[in-house]
């Protein structure tokens, strides 16, 4: 079945210094990939996605590329602030799954003034 | 225009009472999903919902689980006899003919 897999957390940054997060996948089909973010004591925000092979997802300074051959995700931003801090999931799905979506486990964020 | 409202945020039961999770979706929005997010993983799906339908239940366990969602009145998740494995956060989350998914702010299950 579809699976995400995302590195652990919890990564520590001072701010303005650069931010990547692994996210890699396997799926049946040609999912739509999805990075949502969860800020303290709120619910999941879809951040940005990418619906097909190298489209590239952006949004509040924050970019991933589809990567078919690697089967990845990766989340960038290359300037983080301390409003960033939060928890970042990586996620699949669309097609005929719809909103069925396969999420990893999520990367919890802390970036340090 | 309110987001997508679940309560109660944090609900503790004893083993073998029920809990009942209660989900309302953003106004327009006829469909609803529930998603189960144990500790230290990810979220996992657990149901899909229309009106007075239930349209995909494949990630729901089996027995002790079940979901509505009702002409009127908020979706329900309702989880009977739990135990302690039942622990951990709900998310309800919404849309409109299958768009773009908006997410509550979940609900906290405790089981003592």
């Amino acid at each position: 079945g579809d699976s995400v897999t995302q590195m652990e957390g919890p990564v520590t940054l001072s701010e303005e210094a650069f931010l990547t997060i692994n996210c890699t996948y396997t799926a049946t089909g040609y999912p739509s990939l999805f990075w949502y973010v969860q800020y303290p004591g709120e619910g999941l925000q879809l951040l940005l996605k990418a619906t097909k092979a190298d489209d590239k997802g952006s949004n509040k300074g924050f970019e991933a590329t589809y990567r078919k051959e690697t089967t990845s995700f990766h989340l960038e931003k290359g300037s983080v602030q301390v409003s960033d801090s939060a928890v970042y999931f990586c996620a699949l799905g669309g097609g005929a799954a719809g909103n069925k979506l396969t999420f990893g486990g999520g990367t919890r964020v802390l970036v340090k003034p | 225009n309110a987001g997508v409202m679940q309560n109660p945020r944090h609900l503790v039961r004893r083993r073998g009472q029920e809990a009942r999770l209660r989900c309302s979706p953003m106004k327009g929005h006829s469909h609803v999903y529930w998603y189960r997010q144990l500790p230290e993983e990810g979220l996992k799906f657990m149901v899909y919902l229309q009106k007075e339908n239930i349209i995909d239940e494949s990630g729901m366990p089996k027995e002790r689980f079940s979901a509505e969602f009702p002409k009127e009145g908020p979706s329900i998740l309702r989880i009977q006899q739990v135990v302690r494995g039942d622990s951990a956060a709900y998310f309800c989350a919404s849309s409109e003919r299958g768009e773009k998914l908006f997410f509550g702010s979940g609900t906290q299950l405790s089981v003592l």
